[in-house]
């Protein structure tokens, strides 16, 4: 059971370039999320899939697309990626979306844009 | 956007030493308050998810206490070890998302 398993864990990348961060759980849960971690900033949320086939902005959505592949993988694709996404990746998920329900987190992926 | 606020910013203690930090949330339209511990280099765990006014979670010395008529949490660990050196985040729950304070980052030394 590996739980929330995100792809790649370090990326650098030049401005203007894409690319897709992967992330796979295998909890069998509904609800997936995205997250970045900048420093002095909390976990902001950029989007989430509270159910397989929907997906919704969070916090700060800007710059970014998401898609759930199936109920286990979501991805978050950077089409043109600038400095200021410069940042640490989190993937979540969760049973459910419902408020008592507690996320698992992956171990995170380390982007750098040049 | 939501404010969740963590105090203190950071706190260094001993081995043995018990302390305290704060969460302050919007007090309406509360459904849930999460506490998560988050270890140098490892991803953020649940500690408590709490659900009701005057709730009152435990998991070994870490406990925590909820007031959702003031807004406001309090984590508590009592006796700290160097191992319960982490950032402890706290996060308010709407009704599908979490929204993060910007955590307390603890030290604590030998």
């Amino acid at each position: 059971n590996a739980g929330v398993t995100q792809t790649p864990k370090f990326q650098v990348l030049k401005t203007g370039q894409s690319m897709t961060l992967q992330c796979a759980q295998d909890m069998n849960h509904n609800s997936m999320y995205w997250y970045r971690q900048d420093p002095g900033m909390g976990l902001r949320l950029i989007y989430y899939s509270a159910s397989e086939g929907t997906t919704d902005k969070g916090e700060v959505p800007n710059g970014y697309n998401v898609s759930r592949l199936n109920k286990r993988e979501f991805s978050l694709r950077l089409e043109s990626a600038a400095p200021s996404q410069t940042s640490v990746y989190f993937c979540a998920s969760s049973p459910t979306s419902g408020p008592d329900y507690e996320q698992y987190f992956g171990p995170g992926t380390r982007l750098t844009v040049t | 956007i939501l404010n969740v606020e963590q105090s203190p910013q950071s706190l260094h203690v001993q081995e043995g030493d018990s302390t305290n930090f704060t969460c302050s949330f919007p007090s309406s339209n509360f459904y849930a308050l999460h506490w998560y511990r988050w270890e140098t280099a490892k991803s953020p765990e649940a500690l408590f998810v709490m659900t009701l006014n005057g709730d009152e979670k435990k998991k070994g010395r870490i406990s925590a206490t909820l007031n959702t008529k003031e807004g406001y949490s309090y984590l508590y660990i009592k006796g700290s070890q160097p191992e319960d050196s982490a950032t402890y985040l706290c996060a308010f729950s709407g009704y599908s998302t979490l929204t993060f304070g910007k955590g307390t980052m603890l030290l604590v030394s030998p």
